[in-house]
């Protein structure tokens, strides 16, 4: 249990074209997905919080104008990088936690396999 | 927000046992501990979250002493397939969240 899906698992794209990168769960309801952006070397760096009928929130430094996100349905977030730029090229990872599939106070996060994303 | 640190690095023969330590002084009374594994060009995948004392599963086991200012993931006589990178988390829900570096583990044949 507890999988989460994410399409495309890479894309190729030219410099000014915008890319859209969807998040599922596939087999549990998620309220909240987050989104999380990886360079090479690097650790995961938290992007926004998606939550299910209203807007993400961001965190600092991240352009919300740039990176749209949308939480459409429990099962479904998509990201998308409006106006793609090589410096955007990037590991991007989404995660979702089941409601209850933690111990006490915590929910576990249960990660996508990620997107690469490379802008030419 | 509790800040946590690792290891940058270990290495490891095949079949030894690896401990991996983290420390993280400012855990909040309501924080629990999780680790997680990543391979490359992967998403994370979770390993074991625990609170207090020792946690167990099929994979690794989790050891917290009383303060909870540090975290031993454990995990037994490691294999070539073990080599990744091991993050340890402390928070509750949506404040569980932040990465740290992490600890790369090589197992060496």
């Amino acid at each position: 249990g507890a999988v989460v899906s994410q399409h495309p698992s890479r894309v190729i794209c030219k410099s000014g074209t915008s890319v859209k990168i969807e998040c599922r769960s596939l087999d549990f309801q998620a309220t909240t997905m987050f989104w999380y952006r990886q360079f090479p070397k690097q650790s995961l760096m938290l992007m926004a919080t998606s939550n299910e009928g209203s807007k993400a929130t961001y965190e600092q430094g991240v352009e919300k104008d740039k990176f749209l996100i949308n939480h459409a349905s429990l099962t479904l977030s998509t990201l998308t990088v409006t106006s793609a730029h090589p410096e955007d090229s990037s590991f991007y990872i989404c995660s979702a936690s089941p409601r209850g599939s933690g111990r006490g106070n915590t929910d576990t996060q249960y990660f996508g396999p990620g997107t690469r994303l490379t802008v030419l | 927000l509790a800040k946590t640190t690792q290891p940058i690095s270990m290495d490891s023969y095949e079949g030894q046992e690896v401990n991996i330590t983290c420390s993280h002084n400012n855990i909040a009374t309501n924080d629990y501990i999780t680790w997680y594994q990543q391979f490359p060009s992967q998403g994370p995948r979770f390993i074991i979250q625990g609170y207090k004392t020792k946690v167990t599963n099929e994979v690794a086991s989790l050891f917290i002493p009383a303060d909870r200012k540090s975290s031993t993931l454990s995990l037994p006589r490691v294999s070539l397939s073990d080599t990744a990178v091991y993050y340890c988390l402390v928070g509750t829900g949506a404040n569980n969240l932040f990465f740290g570096t992490g600890t790369r583990l090589t197992v060496i044949p």
